[in-house]
C-alpha cells in the first residue's frame, strides 16, 4: 500500500508557508522525504526514524507521529528554488534490505 | 560524496528490443534497487537486491526483466523484450548500513 500525501498539489507565493502531510496504512519504522526537479532524481531532505521527533533542513522541517503513521514536511519562508514534487518514502522496518515506498507525490510551484 | 551513477542517461529502443541499465552503487553498500518513475506520476519499485540475489520484487518485474551485478561493481537492469509502456525514468538507489537510499540520477528508457 502506497503512502497517501495531501495535498496533491499546492501553489504558493515567494514566502509563503506549507505543509506537506504523508499518511501510511501500515506500521512505520522510518519515514524519508525527497524533493524531485522535472526531469531529474529524487534528491534526499532527511529521515525521521522516532514517533514525534522532528528534524529541520534549512527552512524545511518535519515531524513523524509513529502513532498515527503520519509524517508532516514544513516548508517555511518559501523560496523559488522549494518549487517541485515532493514524496515521502516510506520504510516498515530496518532489516537493512527493506524497500522504500514512495507516496503519492505532492507538486509545490512557487511563484514571485 | 560519494554517488550512484547511472548509465545511459537516456536511451531509445524500438518495441521488441533488449535493452541494459547499469548502475555503479556506493562501493560499500550491500543492498541495491531499482525503481521506475513513468513520466508525472509516482515512483515506483521494481526490485530489491542483496548478496546476489534477489530480496524483493513487484508485480511490475515479470519474466521480462532481470538484474545481476556480474562483477562487483556494477548493478544491471536487463529488460528482454521492451514495450511502449516500459517506457520510464528508471532510477538505481542502494544503500548501506545505515538508513538513507543514495539515488542515482536515472536512466530515460523511450520506447518506439
Amino acid at each position: 500500500q502506497q503512502p497517501v500525501q495531501s495535498p496533491q498539489a499546492v501553489i504558493l507565493r515567494e514566502g509563503e508557508d506549507a505543509v506537506i502531510n504523508c499518511s501510511s496504512s501500515k506500521a512505520l519504522y522510518s519515514v524519508h522525504w525527497y524533493r524531485q526537479k522535472h526531469g531529474e532524481a529524487p534528491v534526499f531532505l532527511m529521515i525521521l526514524l522516532k514517533g514525534g521527533e522532528q528534524k529541520g533542513h534549512e527552512k524545511i522541517s518535519a515531524s513523524f507521529n509513529e502513532k498515527k503513521q503520519q509524517s508532516s514536511l514544513y516548508l517555511t519562508a518559501s523560496q523559488l528554488s522549494y518549487s517541485g514534487t515532493y514524496f515521502c518514502g516510506t520504510a516498515p522496518a530496518n532489516f537493512g534490505n527493506e524497500k522504500l515506498t514512495f507516496g503519492t507525490g505532492t507538486r509545490l510551484t512557487i511563484i514571485p | 560524496e560519494p554517488e550512484v551513477t547511472q548509465t545511459p542517461s537516456h536511451q531509445v529502443t524500438q518495441m521488441g528490443q533488449e535493452v541494459i541499465l547499469r548502475c555503479v552503487p556506493i562501493s560499500n553498500h550491500l543492498y541495491f534497487y531499482w525503481y521506475r518513475q513513468i513520466l508525472g506520476q509516482k515512483v515506483e519499485f521494481l526490485v530489491s537486491f542483496y548478496n546476489n540475489e534477489i530480496s524483493e520484487k513487484s508485480e511490475i518485474f515479470d519474466d521480462q526483466f532481470s538484474v545481476e551485478r556480474p562483477d562487483g561493481s556494477n548493478f544491471t537492469l536487463k529488460i528482454r523484450s521492451t514495450k511502449l509502456e516500459d517506457s520510464a525514468m528508471y532510477f538505481c538507489a542502494s544503500k548501506g548500513t545505515g538508513y538513507g537510499y543514495t539515488f542515482g540520477s536515472g536512466t530515460r528508457l523511450t520506447v518506439v
